[in-house]
């Protein structure tokens, strides 16, 4: 199954809010409410920041948020700080095939 | 905590078995999840097993090749991959799997297919 749709940058100064979307379909992101982000710094391993489009996991700061509209899931990071610079990745359930299925990745990067 | 081992280099063809081992946690109540990434690629989900180890699911690019297993007295985690691909290099994390939320991960481990 074909990866969900991210962009593949985005960036943004400290202090600055940015959103990254993720484009899938009415078989996983549209369909479901089973939208996970997931940040990852390089040589480490990815770490979950929001789980069922909007809620975030203990200890995530509430900076993070996620939504989700039609076939089209959302992260939002504001307030911009400089350890946010990390590649992003959302993952959606999916009833074709696959179990899950993730996104491309986007890389953020701040200014 | 989630660790995994027995990653390395391997031929085309060939056959290695990758493990991981919970603590800290219940780990029979938790479904669990492989997921890989190539050298400088993006994450892709491979297989879940279900937390009595009764149910699997495949992604069709490992699916009749690779399988998972648990031994939920051990609190272990098993893939077996068989005819192995060079496109199969990557690095192999296990994760706790609720739908589409891997909660836990693994540190990774690097397994390396050469032509």
């Amino acid at each position: 199954q074909s990866a969900l749709a991210q962009p593949a940058s985005v960036s943004g100064s400290p202090g600055q809010s940015i959103t990254i979307s993720c484009i899938g379909t009415s078989s996983d992101v549209g369909g479901y409410n089973y939208v996970s982000w997931y940040q990852q710094h390089p040589g480490k391993a990815p770490r979950l920041i929001v789980f069922d489009v909007s809620k975030r996991p203990s200890g995530i700061a509430s900076r993070f948020s996620g939504s989700k509209s039609g076939n089209t899931a959302s992260l939002t990071i504001s307030g911009l700080q400089t350890e946010d610079e990390a590649d992003y990745y959302c993952s959606s359930f999916t009833s074709r095939s696959s179990f899950s299925v993730f996104g491309s990745g986007t890389k953020v990067t701040v200014l | 905590q989630l660790v995994e081992t027995g990653g390395g280099l391997v031929q085309a063809g060939g056959s290695l078995t990758l493990s991981c081992v919970g603590s800290g946690f219940m780990f029979r109540n938790y479904d669990m999840t492989w997921v890989r990434q190539a050298p400088g690629k993006g994450l892709e989900w491979v297989c879940v097993i279900n937390g009595r180890g009764g149910s699997t699911q495949y992604a069709d690019a490992v699916r009749g090749r690779f399988s998972i297993s648990r031994d939920n007295s051990k609190n272990t985690l098993h893939l077996k991959m068989n005819s192995l691909r060079v496109e199969d290099t990557a690095t192999y994390y296990c994760a706790t799997a609720n739908y589409a939320t891997f909660e836990f991960w693994g540190q990774g481990i690097l397994v390396a297919v050469s032509s």
